[in-house]
């Protein structure tokens, strides 16, 4: 399996400008999360999908993060518009409802850096 | 909320074993993670233990669980250049939370 896959790598923008990340999971797993790492803040989990579903987004910092999960295999993570505070990397993780001890399988991240 | 502390270094020479600490609140975690973290790159599961369980060895690497005092360790035999990486503990706890509370993470470094 190729794991989790997330693009792109390394995104700049500046602040104002709307910001997409893309997060393909690995095949079968149930569970997809996001996470944003800051050496101020470490490792939070903004928001994870149950099947597709949103269970729990009370990481999500305010409004102008949204995630959607359209089917399976693909999430995305938006900002609009983005600040300066929002530069991190950006995980996505996934977990199959059957992983030994919940294990949960991390993409390489994206790193954002907002102008 | 759930609380989990690293010391935020270590500096071990190369051979030598590194034994890398965590500490945390949540008296009802069920699993607790190592992960480890190279530059630019995700983050790796090392190995884990069930919150019932006091020791687990898994090839160089060496997971002690103390549940009273809520301490864990993470023991690295021989360690390499290749170990070079941030260690950061995680821990879950209740069934069906699915929340993963991370540490600071310990930023391994060998010396030759």
């Amino acid at each position: 399996d190729a794991g989790v896959i997330q693009s792109p790598r390394h995104e700049v923008t500046e602040m104002g400008q709307e910001v997409t990340l893309r997060c393909k999971p690995i095949s079968g797993h149930d569970y997809l999360f996001w996470y944003r790492q800051t050496m101020m803040r470490g490792l939070e989990l903004l928001i994870y999908f149950n099947n597709n579903v949103p269970i729990d987004d009370s990481g999500m910092p305010e409004d102008r993060f949204s995630a959607k999960m359209p089917n399976a295999s693909f999430s995305t993570l938006k900002i609009q518009p983005s600040e300066p505070r929002d530069s991190a990397v950006y995980f996505c993780a996934s977990r199959s409802d059957s992983s030994t001890a919940d294990t949960q399988y991390f993409g390489p991240g994206t790193r954002l850096t907002v102008l | 909320g759930e609380d989990v502390e690293q010391s935020l270094f270590l500096s071990v020479r190369e051979g030598d074993s590194s034994v890398i600490n965590c500490t945390y609140t949540d008296s009802s975690s069920t699993y607790l993670y190592w992960y480890k973290q190279e530059p630019g790159a995700g983050l790796q599961l090392l190995t884990y233990i069930f919150s019932n369980m006091d020791m687990k060895q898994d090839q160089r690497l060496t997971v002690l669980l103390n549940k009273k005092d809520k301490h864990l360790s993470l023991r690295i035999a021989d360690t390499q250049t290749g170990d070079s990486a941030i260690y950061f503990c995680a821990e879950i706890s209740n069934f069906g939370n699915e929340k993963l509370t991370f540490g600071t993470g310990t930023r391994l470094t060998i010396i030759p």
